[in-house]
């Protein structure tokens, strides 16, 4: 079974940092690009960061760029995202998701991870 | 960037058919994705490459599209469709975009 499983999430002050994980199973990890898509509390969706299959390709949205870095460990199947200088508005759930074949959609989703900004 | 204009809301009567429009510049160029979101879960890729539907996913889903307008069609709708739905699309440059989201509410 296709399975991706976030974690990392939780409490941290303005200007904190904080590392997201995604745990990946089921598939070929690294024939795959892998993304993280975040949703603010009642709120729509919003696409973060993507990787390419091999790690050699980042995209970030402008949002992030300079803040966050996307990373993978193609041994371990595992997605990381490192969050500094976090903001109010980062808060939301963070979504690891599995790109498409065609690189241009998400099929598969985490359940979700859970960060809050806040003093 | 661009954007992806979606109408906030929809409703429909079980067994009528919900259409939910995605308006923008780029997409006669790039396909068009969509999502459903029930409260508490994960989004699911309900259609791919603007008229696929992935394996699982019911046939009363489809997708069009015409010019700058992508429509999801939901035939015969049924109560547990009730949810938020959402169009993506993406260009070559590693840039997503996620249209704001329809709630369709079944009457």
């Amino acid at each position: 079974e296709v399975q991706l499983l976030e974690s990392g999430g939780g409490l941290v002050q303005p200007g904190g940092s904080l590392r997201l994980s995604c745990a990946a199973s089921g598939f070929t990890f690294s024939s795959y690009a892998m993304s993280w898509v975040r949703q603010a509390p009642g709120k729509g969706l919003e696409w973060v960061s993507t990787i390419s299959g091999t790690g050699g390709s980042t995209y970030y949205a402008d949002s992030v760029k300079g803040r966050f870095t996307i990373s993978r460990d193609n041994f371990k199947n595992t997605l990381y995202l490192q969050m500094n200088s976090l903001r109010a508005e980062d808060t939301a759930v963070y979504y690891c998701a599995k790109t498409t074949g065609d690189g241009f959609a998400f099929d598969i989703w985490g359940q979700g991870t859970m960060v809050t900004v806040s003093s | 960037s661009y954007e992806l204009t979606q109408p906030p809301s929809v409703s429909v009567s079980p067994g009528q058919t919900a259409r939910i429009t995605c308006s923008g510049d780029a997409l006669p160029k790039q396909y068009a994705y969509w999502y459903q979101q029930k409260p508490g879960q994960a989004p699911v890729l309900v259609i791919y490459q603007d008229n696929e539907r992935p394996s699982g996913i019911p046939e009363r889903f489809s997708g069009s599209g015409s010019g700058t307008t992508v429509t999801l069609t939901i035939s015969g709708v049924q109560a547990e469709d009730e949810a938020d739905y959402y169009c993506q699309s993406a260009d070559s440059s590693g840039t997503y975009v996620f249209g704001s989201g329809t709630k369709v509410t079944v009457l």
